[in-house]
């Protein structure tokens, strides 16, 4: 089955400070991946997807971007963060399976300050 | 845009109590997911409801798919502790490349 890494767990950073949240899978190939972000207490935003190297769609415009340069990695990054960036970043992967569920990784915390 | 509403928003139980989260769509759904996220945690996937009216059981939790395919219910019997958590439902959006996730139905349980 499928192990998703992410990192790092927690992370504050500055108003305007630069940020790069990396994610991989392990235990299978050409997965489609997702990149969500959890207000406190609420639910899942779609930021992300990619269903190939290179190939990102975005969901919702914002000051973040993705990439994914290799099958089975994907970053997260922005060039200036602003205070409504934070949030509970989760890298997901579509699973193996027809069924088509998602695996979520641990998360990155972010705090703004 | 297709939405997924969920109801309660939050719900607070007695320890050995019952307790139900109803999920709706706006369009029908080809199928419908279930996932659970414990506090601090992430979303663990339940299990996938794909025809009218499935009924599908782990243990205490009962998921049903409703008859058009448009709702959904998690019961869960006689819920412990180990229960706390918020559950979300997740439906395919229209182009079926990805899931539109419900808000949550935030469970607490009162030992």
């Amino acid at each position: 089955s499928q192990t998703i890494h992410q990192w790092p767990a927690t992370l504050v950073q500055p108003v305007g400070s630069p940020l790069s949240l990396e994610c991989t899978v392990e235990g299978t190939s050409n997965p489609n991946l997702y990149w969500y972000r959890q207000a406190a207490g609420r639910g899942l935003q779609l930021l992300f997807y990619s269903v190939g190297i290179g190939q990102i769609s975005s969901e919702v415009p914002q000051n973040l971007s993705a990439s994914r340069p290799q099958d089975r990695q994907f970053i997260l990054s922005s060039k200036k963060l602003l205070l409504s960036d934070s949030g509970f970043y989760l890298c997901a992967c579509q699973g193996l399976a027809t069924a088509g569920e998602q695996y979520f990784g641990p998360g990155t915390r972010l705090t703004v300050t | 845009g297709q939405q997924v509403m969920q109801i309660p928003q939050y719900q607070h139980v007695q320890e050995g109590e019952d307790f139900t989260t109803y999920c709706n769509s706006s369009t029908t759904l080809s199928n419908i997911q279930w996932y659970k996220q414990r506090p601090g945690g992430h979303p663990v996937f339940l299990i996938q409801l794909v025809k009218s009216g499935e009924v599908k059981k782990q243990k205490r939790l009962t998921f049903q798919f409703g008859e058009a395919k448009k709702n959904s219910s998690l019961h869960i019997t006689a819920t412990q502790t180990t229960d706390v958590g918020t559950y979300f439902c997740a439906g395919p959006d229209n182009y079926g490349q990805n899931f539109v996730f419900g808000p949550g139905t935030r469970l607490s349980v009162l030992p």
